[in-house]
């Protein structure tokens, strides 16, 4: 069984580094094949594509965010880091982990709400 | 950067009616298409894999077509616990990206 889940502040000031972590199980990321990837997603907005990064260290970025983030991935804790740079208050949103299945999301985590506010 | 447009961006629906979503890509794009269901206050959830993949555990009502650009998911017989917004994601190449979603409202 595939869980993920997302850690991290709900709040951050404008400015300020963002750093969420996602926590996984049901699944190793030494597995051919095998990803975890970040979406955000503003209130009530669509869906937005971040980064993700494959088992083979290869990682991905969106280039319109490339400069602010970093994604890193702990093969032995099972974890994924997310981190952005320079926040600002359009940052504020849900962000998701999901489990990547070659090219699509088939799995989840709740997601975590991140406000950018002074 | 591939630009995904989904039409409508809402639909107001009866229980047991048909109900038709496209997604339109800015370029050719195969079928390296695939569709999600967010309820409200829900994590999205994958229906529909490479344009008309069946996922498992999702109802058979649901299902995909299309390839090149044009691509619809369909859902027959609409049940209340439909109510979402579904979004469609393209791999073709990098940056993925996201439709703009379609909001479907039960009547």
């Amino acid at each position: 069984q595939i869980t993920l889940k997302e850690s991290g502040p709900t709040l951050v000031k404008p400015t300020e580094t963002l750093t969420v972590t996602c926590s996984f199980s049901g699944f190793s990321l030494s597995t051919g094949g095998v990803g975890v990837g970040w979406i955000r997603q503003p209130p009530g907005k669509a869906l937005e594509w971040l980064t993700l990064i494959y088992w083979n260290d290869d990682k991905r970025y969106s280039p319109s965010l490339k400069t602010r983030l970093t994604i890193t991935k702990d093969t032995s804790k099972n974890q994924v880091v997310l981190t952005m740079t320079n926040m600002d208050p359009v940052d504020t949103g849900t962000y998701y982990c999901a489990h990547v299945s070659g090219y699509y999301f088939d799995y989840w985590g709740q997601g975590t709400l991140v406000t950018v506010s002074s | 950067e591939i630009v995904l447009t989904q039409s409508p961006d809402f639909q107001s629906v009866t229980p047991e009616e048909k109900v038709t979503i496209t997604c339109r890509a800015s370029q050719i794009i195969g079928s390296s298409l695939h569709w999600y269901q967010q309820k409200p206050g829900q994590s999205p959830k994958l229906l529909i894999k490479y344009a008309s993949q069946s996922i498992s555990g999702v109802p058979s009502r649901f299902s995909g077509s299309g390839s090149g650009t044009d691509f619809t998911l369909t859902i027959n017989s609409l049940d209340a616990e439909d109510a979402a917004t579904y979004y469609c994601h393209q791999s073709d190449s990098f940056p993925f990206t996201f439709g703009g979603g379609t909001k479907v409202e039960i009547k």
